[in-house]
C-alpha cells in the first residue's frame, strides 16, 4: 500500500533526551514536511524540505533538527533544547511544493510525551 | 494577525441540516486553499482544495472562495453525526512553499 508511515506512535521521553521520529513515504512525493500540534491547536510548522539535501525551517524549528538523504525519509530528532515537546507531531509529503493546488497527505502521527 | 483565522467552535448543527464553516486569511498572495478534516486523536485528512473564485461541489461539500474578501469557506449539506470532527483550513502560497494551518472549527452534528 501506499502511504506514509509514521514510527512510533507513542513515544516517552525523559528530561534531556534527544529522540528520533521515524517517517517513510512510498508515494514518491518530492517534498515532505513536520507539523507539530497541540490539544485543542492547529497544525504549525517545524520544518520542510523539498529536494533530497535540503530542507528549510519552518515557524517553530527551534528545538528541532532534520535530515533529508534519501528521498523517501525525512526523519525529525527533538533536541533536549525543545522545552516543551510534548505534543502530536504529523509527518506529511506532497508530489512538489511551489504550485497551486498542490495537495499534502499526512501520516497517522505519533504523540510524543515528556515524562 | 494570524495568517490564517477560523472560529474554533464548537458549531453545533442537527442532523440533516447544513453546517457553514468560515476561514479568513491575511495574505493576498494566497495561491490555493484546501480544507482537512480531523476526528479526534487522528491525523487530518483532505477534503477539498479550492483555488478560483466561486464554489466547487464534492458530494455533501461545497467550497467557496472569495480571494478579494479573503475568505474561504466550507458547505456541508444534510450534516451526519459521523461529520462531528474538527475542520482545518490550510492556505498555500508559492513564497516560502509552505501550507499554513488556521486553528481549527470543531464540530457537532446532533442526532
Amino acid at each position: 500500500d501506499g502511504g506514509i508511515t509514521q514510527s512510533p506512535k507513542y513515544l516517552f521521553r525523559k528530561e534531556g533526551q534527544n529522540v528520533t521520529l521515524s517517517c517513510e513515504q512510498n508515494l514518491n512525493h518530492d517534498a515532505m514536511y513536520w507539523y507539530r500540534q497541540d490539544p485543542g491547536q492547529g497544525l504549525r510548522l517545524i520544518y520542510y524540505s523539498q529536494i533530497v539535501n535540503d530542507f528549510q525551517k519552518g515557524d517553530i524549528a527551534e528545538g528541532y533538527s532534520v535530515s533529508r538523504e534519501k528521498k523517501e525519509s525525512f526523519p525529525l530528532t527533538v533536541t533536549s533544547a525543545q522545552k516543551n515537546p510534548t505534543a502530536f507531531y504529523l509527518c506529511a509529503s506532497s508530489l512538489s511544493s511551489g504550485s497551486a493546488g498542490n495537495t499534502i497527505y499526512f501520516g497517522e502521527g505519533s504523540w510524543l510525551t515528556v515524562v | 494577525q494570524k495568517e490564517v483565522e477560523q472560529n474554533s467552535g464548537p458549531l453545533s448543527v442537527p442532523e440533516g441540516a447544513i453546517a457553514s464553516l468560515n476561514c479568513t486569511y491575511s495574505d493576498r498572495g494566497s495561491q490555493s486553499f484546501f480544507w482537512y478534516r480531523q476526528y479526534s486523536g487522528k491525523s487530518p485528512e483532505l477534503i477539498m482544495f479550492i483555488y478560483s473564485n466561486g464554489d466547487k461541489e464534492d458530494g455533501r461539500f461545497t467550497a467557496q472562495l472569495n480571494k478579494a474578501s479573503q475568505y474561504v469557506s466550507l458547505l456541508i449539506r444534510d450534516s451526519q453525526p459521523s461529520d462531528s470532527a474538527t475542520y482545518l483550513c490550510a492556505v498555500f502560497k508559492a513564497a516560502g512553499n509552505k501550507l499554513t494551518f488556521g486553528g481549527g472549527t470543531r464540530v457537532l452534528v446532533k442526532p
